[in-house]
């Protein structure tokens, strides 16, 4: 199956800082990414979905001016948390799919120190 | 809103023990149901699925029955081995979501450690 390349697998922040998290699809064309959130012990939870050349979709209660998402290409999307902080601190992973399968990066933990 | 549930875990076992875990949902109508799997370091992989009541998906000796009048889908494996520690997810994608680029909805996660 298609395969999606999430960077990096883990980083380290100060507060206030931002982080860009980037999502590759390699042989398909990624019409469609999701972004999920997980916290420690809950559920992943969808934050935002964006559609190439198009602006994302935010799940509410998620600020879309604290996770900017730039899906600019078929094949690259990537979510920058601005200004983080501790609370940001989470396990983010994206999504794509065909009409067939869904296909998931490897994931992003993310600690704001 | 629809929603999954998965019993809580680190769930540890031994090679060759029978392996159940838990997962119930609430959704409207017939979404549905998949259980994905995270081995460390990778991404999460379909495992198994069901899309109708009473459909039994089956992986790698996993499975799993679609129970409509439970609301549930309950993953089961006979005998685990160490190579099936890795962390598991129930999910659903209701009606709404078209194909598989839908949204899916996911229970917590629970992760299953096997030892030697």
């Amino acid at each position: 199956g298609a395969v999606v390349s999430q960077h990096p697998s883990r980083v380290i922040c100060k507060s206030g800082t931002s982080v860009k998290i980037e999502c590759r699809s390699l042989d398909f064309q990624a019409t469609t990414m999701f972004w999920y959130r997980q916290f420690p012990k809950q559920s992943l939870m969808l934050m935002a979905t964006s559609n190439e050349g198009s602006k994302a979709t935010y799940e509410q209660g998620v600020e879309k001016d604290k996770f900017l998402i730039n899906h600019a290409s078929l094949t690259l999307s990537t979510l920058t948390v601005t200004s983080a902080h501790p609370e940001d601190s989470s396990f983010y992973i994206c999504k794509t799919g065909t009409s067939t399968e869904a296909f998931f990066g490897q994931g992003t933990r993310l600690t704001v120190v | 809103g629809d929603s999954v549930t998965q019993m809580e875990g680190p769930v540890t076992l031994s090679e060759e023990a029978f392996l159940t875990i838990n997962c119930t949902y609430t959704a409207t109508g017939y979404p549905s149901l998949f259980w994905y799997v995270q081995y460390p370091g990778e991404g999460l992989q379909l495992l198994l699925k069901a899309t109708k009541a009473d459909d039994k998906g089956s992986n790698k000796g996993f499975e799993a029955t679609y129970r409509k009048e439970t609301t549930s889908f309950h993953l089961e494996k006979g005998s685990v081995q160490v190579s099936d520690s890795a962390v598991y997810f129930c999910a659903l994608r209701g009606l709404g979501g078209s194909g598989n680029t839908g949204k899916l909805i996911f229970g917590q996660g629970t992760t299953l450690q096997v030892k030697p």
